[in-house]
């Protein structure tokens, strides 16, 4: 009964492919995120949305394309892939917004050679 | 905005004695303060959290301090078992954007 999963674990693609990872929560919750995990571990919020809606784009390249298609879902989508996009993309819930009490999936790690 | 600073990166213990993480942050409008612990290959897990308006709680071993006026707050972890080897992070948001900002994480080591 995984509570946030997201697909694929593991990703290694070629410079200036477009790829996607999805997300699923069965909380019930309102809120999603996309996290962004460096190699030194720095966790950096991308997106946020509450019910569908984006509450947070955080400067994030437009290359990176979230797409909710109900509150359970959120996915992200990257086109033209760079070698720094490489990283540990992590999805995440919470039952209200403000950050608080967040729900992490167990991550997908993008390789781009 | 906000920005977390946390101290120190790597902190190795003898199983059996306390372990004890620092963090400051720069928002005084920050409110909202998570602690997060990361094992190898999973995703970071909410392991206690504290508001601004409450200055210390305790979950059996782990226990949190905030200092509002200094703008810092702490993990304490007591009596600590090979288990508590992990990354642990901490955070703050202000609760307005949901927005929560990370600091950089401690590595924690306990030897058996």
């Amino acid at each position: 009964d995984t509570a946030v999963s997201q697909t694929p674990k593991y990703l290694v693609t070629q410079m200036g492919n477009d790829k996607s990872i999805k997300c699923e929560q069965n909380l019930g919750h309102d809120t999603m995120y996309w996290y962004k995990q460096d190699s030194k571990k720095f966790l950096k919020i991308m997106f946020s949305y509450n019910n569908k809606e984006l509450i947070i784009n955080e400067t994030v390249p437009n290359r990176f394309s979230p797409k909710s298609p109900d509150k359970a879902h959120l996915n992200l989508h990257i086109n033209s892939l760079e070698l720094g996009d490489s990283a540990v993309y992590f999805c995440a819930s919470s039952p209200a917004g403000g950050g608080e009490k967040l729900f992490f999936g167990s991550g997908t790690q993008l390789s781009v050679l | 905005g906000e920005n977390v600073e946390q101290h120190p990166s790597t902190l190795s213990v003898q199983e059996g004695d306390s372990a004890v993480i620092k963090c400051t942050y720069s928002d005084s409008a920050s409110n909202y303060f998570p602690w997060y612990k990361q094992e190898l290959g999973k995703g970071p897990q909410l392991i206690i959290d504290i508001r601004s308006n409450v200055g210390e709680k305790k979950d059996q071993r782990i226990a949190v301090t905030l200092n509002k006026t200094a703008k810092h707050f702490s993990l304490h972890i007591t009596e600590t078992q090979p288990e508590d080897s992990a990354v642990y992070f901490c955070a703050a948001s202000d609760n307005q954007g949901g927005k929560l900002i990370f600091g950089q994480g401690t590595e924690l080591s306990v030897k058996p």
